[in-house]
């Protein structure tokens, strides 16, 4: 059992570039999500899905996309890539409403370092 | 406004001896609670959650943690501290009673654990 998995583990992006930040759960959970962890702060809400096809904005979404067309997948799209979003972003999976006692589970986390 | 606070950004601690990370929070609604842990270059895992059920909650290798409504506290405590422990920890709270997917983390603690 995998959980969740995310491709690449490090990046490094010119401003401008753009790319897709892979994440797969192979837990059948519905609910995904993608948060971003700067240094010494806590992890901020980016997107998050309830179920294929059905997206919702986080506290941070300016600069990224999502789509999810199925249970397993959820990229995250990068598109003009800034230096503002050099950071380390986690996705992670539940299997109901995170705030209602639901454990999410981490994915190890991708580096990006835009220059 | 719903938020929660991390009272020590790092904490240092001697193998063997007591560990205290303090949490207080400010919620509007009954809160849902948790801690996650965080090892070096990897995702969250969590140590535990606040359900309602009992206010001294018992998580996973050791850890609890006391729900005080009063004090508006969830603080992680472990009687004895293993040099494994040493990692970031993140208090998080669910505000608008837990019907919500949008978490709200805290800065971290970083735990340091010496021989």
């Amino acid at each position: 059992n995998a959980g969740v998995t995310q491709t690449p583990k490090f990046r490094i992006l010119k401003i401008g570039q753009s790319m897709t930040l892979q994440c797969t759960q192979d837990m059948n959970h519905n609910y995904m999500y993608w948060y971003r962890q700067d240094p010494g702060m806590g992890l901020k809400l980016i997107y998050y899905s309830v179920g294929a096809g059905i997206t919702d904005k986080g506290e941070v979404p300016n600069g990224y996309n999502v789509s999810r067309s199925t249970t397993e997948d959820f990229p995250l799209r990068l598109e003009l890539a800034a230096p503002s979003q050099t950071s380390v972003y986690f996705c992670a999976s539940s299997a109901g409403l995170a705030g209602t006692y639901n454990e999410q589970f981490f994915g190890p986390g991708t580096r990006l370092t835009v220059l | 406004a719903q938020s929660v606070t991390q009272l020590d950004s790092h904490v240092s601690v001697s193998e063997g001896t007591p560990v205290l990370l303090r949490c207080n929070y400010s919620s509007s609604y009954s809160p849902s609670l948790f801690w996650y842990v965080q090892h070096p270059n990897k995702g969250l895992q969590l140590l535990l959650k606040y359900t309602s059920a009992a206010t001294l909650v018992k998580g996973i290798n050791g850890f609890e943690a006391e729900f005080k409504k009063s004090e508006t506290s969830f603080h992680l405590t472990k009687p004895s501290a293993h040099m494994s422990d040493a990692a970031e920890y993140f208090c998080v709270v669910s505000p608008y009673g837990g019907a919500t997917n949008k978490l709200i983390f805290g800065t971290g603690t970083l735990l340091a654990v010496q021989p």
